[in-house]
């Protein structure tokens, strides 16, 4: 079973517009962690941020900021004011706390294209 | 401070040969994972390794094998190559253990194309 959904495929905006990128996950633990992750056209995989089951409190880093919601298993980003920079395939990504289970589970992606 | 390494960068191979890529952790990082990311889709995980043991392994068959040295670098090597196998392979590091409170830090990957 899918354990990350990222519904959008594609979204495309023009520079200075908001982008919110959206994520559903599913787990039976009760400690977890939610990540975002940016995968420019080099290929690098970006950490952009991290969430643990425990702090709902969304909060705002610079141009970025998410909103996390146990109620409905969702974990937004939103990049605001966007840049041509910002083009890229952004990733949501779960990792459970249960015993022996390391790995990260990524949803398939969805692609933004700033435009100019 | 350097970031994770791979090599190579590219890598072409024809159907059935083998294939070893390599992995250099982040500085201080003790864990290996490595990701098979296929065009257009999100990275799927294959294995971590931890303390030169496996720890624990994705749905990848027996072909798909790993190495971690005792200087925390890792090899994946792949055997009998399918054309199914053409991917970007990235390598993650992370530290303290791995957990998964951790964030992974990947490296730019290797794209491998088998003809």
């Amino acid at each position: 079973a899918q354990k990350v959904t990222q519904a959008q495929t594609e979204i495309s905006v023009v520079e200075k517009e908001d982008v919110t990128l959206d994520c559903v996950y599913e787990t039976r633990d009760t400690t977890y962690y939610l990540f975002w992750y940016k995968q420019p056209p080099s290929g690098e995989l970006v950490f952009l941020i991290r969430r643990n089951s425990f702090d709902e409190q969304n909060e705002i880093s610079g141009r970025y900021s998410w909103n996390f919601q146990k109620s409905t298993s969702s974990f937004n980003f939103t990049i605001t004011a966007s840049q041509v920079v910002d083009s890229a395939v952004y990733f949501c990504a779960l990792s459970e706390e249960s015993m022996n289970d390391y790995k990260l589970s990524f949803g398939a992606g969805t692609t933004v294209t700033v435009r100019a | 401070d350097a970031g994770v390494t791979q090599s190579p960068t590219h890598l072409i191979k024809t159907r059935g040969q083998q294939v070893t890529l390599r992995c250099s952790p982040k500085s201080g990082h003790d864990t290996v994972s490595w990701y098979q990311q296929a065009l257009g889709q999100g990275p799927q995980f294959i294995f971590q390794y931890y303390e030169e043991e496996e720890r624990q392994r994705g749905n990848f068959p027996d072909r798909f094998s790993g190495h971690q040295f005792p200087n925390y670098s890792s090899e994946l090597n792949v055997n009998a190559l399918l054309l199914g196998d053409s991917a970007l392979y990235l390598c993650a590091s992370s530290s303290l253990s791995g957990s998964g409170y951790n964030e992974q830090f990947f490296g730019p990957g290797t794209r491998l194309t088998v003809l």
